[in-house]
This record gives structure tokens, sequence and C-alpha cells, in this order.
């Protein structure tokens, strides 16, 4: 069974560029969540996606969005890029909404901003 | 705001030890406490706790969850180089469908043989 996938798995972008990041949840999850994990640090939540609607947002400037397609993938954007944007972006699906929904984690994708 | 402290921040044991680590949480309105294992970059899920399930063994892997305390340990015995990893562990609120994960930064566990 095809996990979490994520693509790109690297990227370069300068400072000022946008990137847009992506993934498709495991097969029958509709819940998508993004988090950022910095260097050093544990990943911290951006967003949570379910049904296409946005369920949850974590403390990000607006530079960052997403949303969710029919198929239930997600796109992460990222607009106006600065240097500390630089991170692993890591995606997790799980069932949904509902009690003790354990999220599973993409591979993630390591964005470099120069 | 929901905050996790992990402890230690890194451990060296040799082959054959075993190790405890320990999380500390504070959450509102807690639903559940998660253990992940990171060696390259998907944290791969190790255990679920709840106020209903709050013990958890796999092979050499154990956790408790202590509501009282609000903290957790992860033992690991007679560890092997594979268990060498990143070990983070993450608190969700019980606020109906927000299902945000709050991390604590890890416990870097690196196993010598």
């Amino acid at each position: 069974d095809a996990g979490v996938t994520q693509s790109p798995t690297h990227l370069i972008k300068t400072r000022g560029q946008h990137v847009t990041l992506r993934c498709s949840p495991i097969s029958g999850h509709k819940s998508v969540s993004w988090y950022q994990q910095v260097l050093g640090q544990g990943p911290q939540f951006i967003f949570q996606y379910y049904e296409k609607e946005e369920r949850g947002r974590g403390n990000f400037p607006d530079r960052f969005s997403a949303r969710q397609f029919p198929n239930y993938s997600s796109e992460l954007n990222v607009n106006a890029l600065l240097l500390g944007d630089s991170a692993l972006y890591l995606c997790a699906s799980s069932l949904g909404w509902g009690h003790y929904n354990e999220q599973f984690f993409g591979p993630g994708t390591r964005l470099t901003v120069l | 705001e929901d905050k996790v402290v992990q402890s230690p921040l890194s451990l060296v044991v040799h082959e054959g030890d075993t190790v405890t680590l320990n999380c500390s949480y504070e959450v509102t309105n807690f639903r559940s406490l998660l253990w992940y294992k990171q060696e390259k970059k998907a944290p791969t899920f190790l255990f679920m706790l709840t106020s209903s399930g709050i013990e958890k063994k796999s092979g050499r892997l154990s956790s408790i969850l202590d509501k009282k305390e609000l903290s957790s340990i992860l033992n690991i015995t007679a560890t092997q180089t594979g268990d060498s990893a990143i070990y983070l562990c993450a608190v969700e609120p019980s606020n109906f469908g927000n299902e945000k994960l709050t991390f604590g930064t890890g416990t870097r566990l690196t196993i010598i043989p």
C-alpha cells in the first residue's frame, strides 16, 4: 500500500520567490495536515484540511496558504520566501475528524531558501 | 498555548542498554499523546496513549502515560543500532476535528555498537 507521498523531494529557491509543495494522502484518508520542521526542532503545525475545508491553522503568516482537492490531495503555497522558511515541510494524513486519528507522515520536502 | 518538553535532548548509550525517554506536556483539554521515531525524514508512528489506554507495548518498546503528572515515558530495552533516531513526543487537544499535533523538540538517541 502506498503511504503518504510528497513532491518535490528537494527544492532550492531564492528570497522573494514563491513555492508550491504537493501531498497525496493514503488512500481512504480524507484529512491532510501540513507541518514545518526547522533543523533541530520538532514539527510545527501549519494547516489542517478535511473535505476540502480548512479546519485548523497554526501561527504562520498569511504568506502561507493551502488547499485540498476533491481527490483529497493537497498543496501548500508559500509566497515571498524568506531565509527563515528553509525547513523540511511534512504532510500528514489521517482518516479524518473523529477520535484518536493517527496521523501518518510523508517523507517531506526539503526547502532551501538562498 | 499547548507545550511539550522532552528530555534529555540527546542520549548516547551502548548496544544492549535500556533507555528511558521523557515527555512532559501542557495542553488544553487533552485527547492523546503520541510517540514518533524520525530517522531520516518522515516521522513514523510508534504509540498513541489516551485516557483509556495509558500503557502500550510493542516488542522492545513500551510507553506509559501519567495523566496526573502530565507526562509520559518511552522505554527501549536491549537497544540496537537500528534504534538510533530522533524520538518525538506530541500531544493532541480534544477540540473536535482539530487534529493539530504539538511536538516537542525530540530526543536524539545514538546507539554505539
